[in-house]
């Protein structure tokens, strides 16, 4: 059981390069969301998933997309990278939606740099 | 929309102090989480408080969750070198599935 795994772990791009983070976990969990961390500022909700077809827009979610085809993978895509994207980024998971238990479980993150 | 606020924003305290953070909402919540995020690590899930007026206690930890479920409060008791790292809360509202974190305490602890 690996939790909520993460890819890559450190990426550097160029300013309107594409690429993928991917998200991947184990625990048959219903709900994946997307994070980014920058000093100061917390945590801050880019994109979620309530399950498989299913994504929604949270705080910060202009410059990336997201799709889930399985329960299992919430990739999130920069289209055309840009400086400003520079930050952590982490994906977390939750089993229930409901019911007073929705504790998410995070990944290690991946750090990205944009330049 | 939605925001979620922390204070102190950074807290040095020598071990063996106490230690409190405080978390605001500008909407009424339905349940509030925290975390703790180690330097380097991610964050990982300490409790969630859910009634209004709820108190829980971890140990040396005690959570709080306002009458108005608006607010929240993270007290250490006797703080440990252990106890380093961010402290994060995390809002749920009812209706919709976003948890909003707050802008995060960070603290030191001086042995």
């Amino acid at each position: 059981n690996a939790g909520v795994t993460q890819t890559p772990k450190f990426q550097v791009l160029k300013t309107g390069q594409s690429m993928t983070l991917q998200c991947a976990q184990d625990m048959n969990h219903e709900y994946m969301s997307w994070y980014r961390q920058d000093p100061g500022m917390g945590l801050r909700l880019i994109h979620y998933s309530v399950g498989a077809g299913i994504t929604d827009q949270g705080e910060v979610p202009n410059g990336y997309n997201v799709s889930r085809s399985t329960t299992e993978d919430f990739p999130l895509r920069l289209l055309s990278a840009a400086p400003s994207q520079t930050s952590v980024y982490f994906c977390a998971s939750s089993y229930e939606l409901r019911g007073g238990n929705e504790k998410l479980f995070f990944g290690s993150g991946t750090q990205l740099s944009v330049l | 929309g939605q925001q979620v606020m922390q204070i102190p924003q950074y807290q040095h305290v020598q071990e063996g102090e106490d230690f409190t953070t405080y978390c605001n909402s500008s909407t009424t919540l339905s349940n509030i989480q925290w975390y703790k995020q180690r330097p380097g690590g991610h964050p990982v899930f300490l409790i969630q408080l859910v009634k209004s007026g709820e108190v829980k206690k971890q140990k040396r930890l005690t959570f709080q969750f306002g009458e108005a479920k608006k607010n929240s409060s993270l007290h250490i008791t006797a703080t440990q070198t252990t106890d380093v790292g961010t402290y994060f809360c995390a809002g749920g509202t009812s209706g919709t599935y976003k948890y909003i974190f707050g802008t995060g305490t960070r603290l030191k602890v001086l042995a």
